[in-house]
């Protein structure tokens, strides 16, 4: 079956790095995103990988590694707006979104 | 951005109802629409996925009966929760994909719904 795994919740410190892990074992593999949910609303788009290596966008940076079925999402200087939920989805040979549980990041002063 | 809309974005309703939610795609053409519920503190899960002008696929475990699915146009779907009960009381996500970007899903705000 299509399984995604990741972190059930994280804490970190404001300012701080943060690192949320996630592998994967899908039907085919199009591509992974990482989405941002705050409580109450929808998910927004973070990022998309395709290829193997590391994205960076500002203070969120995404990395791939298909041959070992992993990515993480790396937030650096840590802010509180940064506490919200972090879903790690990959989209299969349907081109169907596969979605974890999700990562809720609790950020402490 | 790709813009996708939702409408309500809440309502309550009394049990035996029927609700009505819309999803609209404003500024691109979606062949395909996702439908999502999602319990608190858990992920999303797909109901069905629906193509313009055809009929929607429903993920297991779903009664397309209960959970009506309409794709009319390019930038509109309709999830109709019919006979509502309490227990369907969640947060319902739409997300809509443009015919050329495959890789990418725009998603509504959501729909929180409260059966009484």
């Amino acid at each position: 079956g299509q399984n995604i795994d990741q972190p059930t919740e994280m804490t970190a410190t404001e300012g701080a790095i943060v690192q949320i892990n996630c592998t994967y074992q899908t039907s085919g593999f199009n591509g992974l995103f990482w989405y941002q949910q705050h409580a109450g609303e929808a998910p927004t788009f973070l990022s998309y990988n395709v290829l193997d290596g590391l994205e960076e966008k500002g203070r969120f940076s995404s990395f791939l590694s298909r041959s070992k079925g992993y990515s993480y999402l790396l937030l650096k200087e840590l802010q509180m707006k940064d506490s919200a939920s972090y879903l790690c989805a990959v989209l299969d040979s349907n081109y169907q979104l596969i979605w974890g549980a999700g990562t809720k990041l609790i950020i402490k002063p | 951005g790709a813009v996708v809309s939702q409408h309500p974005s809440r309502v309550i309703c009394k049990s035996g109802t029927s609700v009505k939610i819309e999803c609209r795609s404003l500024d691109f053409q979606a062949t395909t629409m996702f439908w999502y519920r999602q319990f608190p503190k858990k992920s999303l899960m797909l109901m069905a996925t629906s193509n313009e002008g055809s009929k929607a696929t429903y993920e297991q475990g779903v009664e397309k009966d209960k959970f009506l699915i309409n794709h009319a146009s390019l930038t509109l779907s309709t999830l109709t929760v019919t006979s509502a009960h309490p227990e369907d009381s969640s947060f319902y996500i739409c997300s809509a994909r443009a015919g050329d970007r495959q890789e990418t899903q725009y998603f509504g705000p959501g729909t929180r719904l409260l059966v009484l």
